[in-house]
């Protein structure tokens, strides 16, 4: 089974300052990766995803997530904060064959601060 | 243009009785997903569908009953509600059902059971 762990419920960022936000995955197959924002009452927008080609991915609005196999982390980052970016931040994971079944992580709420 | 939409965004009813949510997407796509937020953000997967066909079904009650009349359309009818039933319930679709594809999420229907 597939799952994900995402550390820390809420971070708290001056602006301009670095974000990060942790996941770790645990998957026996090789897995996709995602990123989701979501903002309040809305639905959720995809940021990035990894598919197996550059473990090094770059998303929306500046983000973007690195996938380390021997660490099963694929933390997402951004190098300054906007206070735009306050919202709540959910990782996932897919299998790599099969229907896409994504199984979301608890999801981390980004609070930036001026 | 909205490219995934639910009616209705908000839905107060009693226990006991039945209700149904609308989803509809203009993107083209051939699956379609309805997924359940409950109250500590948690995001699961309840159903998922490939061109009217029902091909994720996760341990949900059957009181939960979608129906997809066209692959543009995925409905979710509920039959006696229950308090436990409060949540937001989302509607995602993506271009097809398996791989990478990135899943285009409804604005949500906020369901209060009384």
């Amino acid at each position: 089974a597939q799952s994900v762990t995402q550390l820390g419920s809420h971070v708290s960022v001056s602006e301009g300052a670095l974000v990060l936000l942790r996941c770790n995955y645990s998957s026996s197959v090789p897995p996709y990766l995602f990123w989701y924002v979501q903002y309040p009452n809305q639905g959720l927008q995809l940021l990035l995803k990894y598919t197996s080609a550059a473990t090094l991915v770059k998303g929306i609005n500046g983000f973007e997530a690195e996938f380390k196999k021997s660490e099963t982390s694929f933390h997402l980052t951004k190098p300054s904060a906007h206070m735009s970016d306050a919202a709540e931040y959910f990782c996932a994971v897919s299998k790599d064959t099969g229907f896409q079944k994504l199984v979301f992580g608890t999801g981390t709420r980004l609070l930036v601060s001026p | 243009d909205t490219a995934v939409s639910q009616t209705p965004k908000y839905l107060v009813t009693q226990m006991g009785n039945d209700k149904s949510i609308k989803c509809e997407q203009n993107l083209g796509h051939d699956t379609m997903y309805w997924y359940k937020q409950d109250s500590k953000k948690f995001l699961k997967i309840m159903f998922s569908y490939n061109n009217k066909e029902l091909i994720i079904n996760e341990t949900v009650p059957n009181r939960f009953s979608p129906k997809s009349p066209d692959k543009a359309h995925l409905n979710l009818h509920i039959n006696s509600l229950e308090l436990g039933d409060s949540a937001v319930y989302f509607c995602a679709s993506s271009e097809s059902p398996g791989g990478p594809d990135t899943q285009y999420f409804g604005p949500g229907t906020r369901l209060t059971v009384l």
